[in-house]
C-alpha cells in the first residue's frame, strides 16, 4: 500500500525549542490525521485536517496541508519532556479501499 | 471516553501453537482494526472489519485471520502461531473508516 512518509526519522531537542515533522504522501487524500505514540503504549489521535483545509491548531500543536505538494507538517511549540514519543500521520486513500495508511514515524527526544 | 481494550499486555507462546488475542471497544463503532507494528517497518494492516461478520484483508494477511461475531469484538486469531509473528500487535476502532482512530494498548507477543 502507498504510505505517508515522515521526515526526519528521528529528532532530538532541548525543552522550550519548536520540533517539526514533515509527512508525504503519494495519492489524493480526503484527509491526514497525525498520532502521538508513547513508547510500549497504544497510538493517541492528535488532529485531523481535511484536504480543503491549509492549517489547524489545535495547543501546542500546528498542522499544515499542502495537497498540491502531497505534504503535511507537524509543528509542536515550546516542546517538553512529555513530547518525546514517536508520531505518525495516516492519510485515507481514495483509491485504495476504507482503511488508514500510516507512515512509519518520526521519534521525537526532548530533553530537559 | 471511548475506550479500547486487549485481552493481554504481554503473551508469550509456543510456536504451533493456536493464538487468540482479543479486542472490545465499548463505543459501538462500526470499524474495527487489527495491526501489527515492528521496529522500522511502521504499523501493517492485518484485517479490518466494517460490520458484523464483515472482514477484509489488509497488508499483511497471510498466516491470521479473524472473528466479528459481535459488534463490540474483533479477535486475531494465530492458526499455528511462528517466531515470525513476534511483534506489538495494536487494535483499534472508529465510527466511520477515515476518521479518528482509537487504539488500545497494544498486546506485546512473543513465539518462542
Amino acid at each position: 500500500s502507498q504510505q505517508g512518509e515522515e521526515d526526519p526519522q528521528a529528532l532530538s531537542i532541548q525543552e522550550g525549542e519548536n520540533a517539526t515533522m514533515n509527512c508525504s504522501y503519494k495519492t489524493s487524500i480526503n484527509n491526514l490525521q497525525w498520532y502521538r505514540q508513547n513508547s510500549g503504549r497504544g497510538l493517541v489521535h492528535l488532529i485531523l485536517i481535511r484536504s480543503n483545509e491549509r492549517e489547524k491548531h489545535s495547543g501546542r500543536l500546528r498542522v499544515t496541508l499542502d495537497t498540491s505538494k502531497k505534504s503535511s507538517s507537524l509543528l509542536i511549540t515550546a516542546s517538553r519532556a512529555a513530547d518525546t514519543a514517536s508520531y505518525f500521520c495516516a492519510t485515507d486513500d481514495n483509491q485504495a479501499g476504507t482503511a488508514l495508511i500510516f507512515g512509519k514515524g518520526t521519534t521525537l527526544s526532548v530533553s530537559s | 471516553d471511548v475506550k479500547v481494550t486487549q485481552s493481554s499486555r504481554y503473551l508469550v507462546k509456543r510456536t504451533g501453537e493456536k493464538v487468540f488475542l482479543e479486542c472490545v471497544q465499548d463505543m459501538d463503532h462500526e470499524n474495527m482494526f487489527w495491526y501489527r507494528q515492528d521496529p522500522g517497518l511502521g504499523l501493517r494492516l492485518i484485517y479490518f472489519s466494517y460490520d458484523v461478520k464483515m472482514k477484509e484483508k489488509g497488508d499483511i494477511p497471510e498466516g491470521y485471520s479473524v472473528s466479528r461475531e459481535k459488534k463490540e469484538r474483533f479477535s486475531l486469531i494465530l492458526e499455528s502461531a511462528s517466531t515470525n509473528q513476534t511483534s506489538m500487535y495494536l487494535c483499534a476502532s472508529s465510527l466511520q473508516p477515515y476518521n479518528e482512530q482509537f487504539f488500545g494498548p497494544g498486546t506485546r507477543l512473543t513465539v518462542l
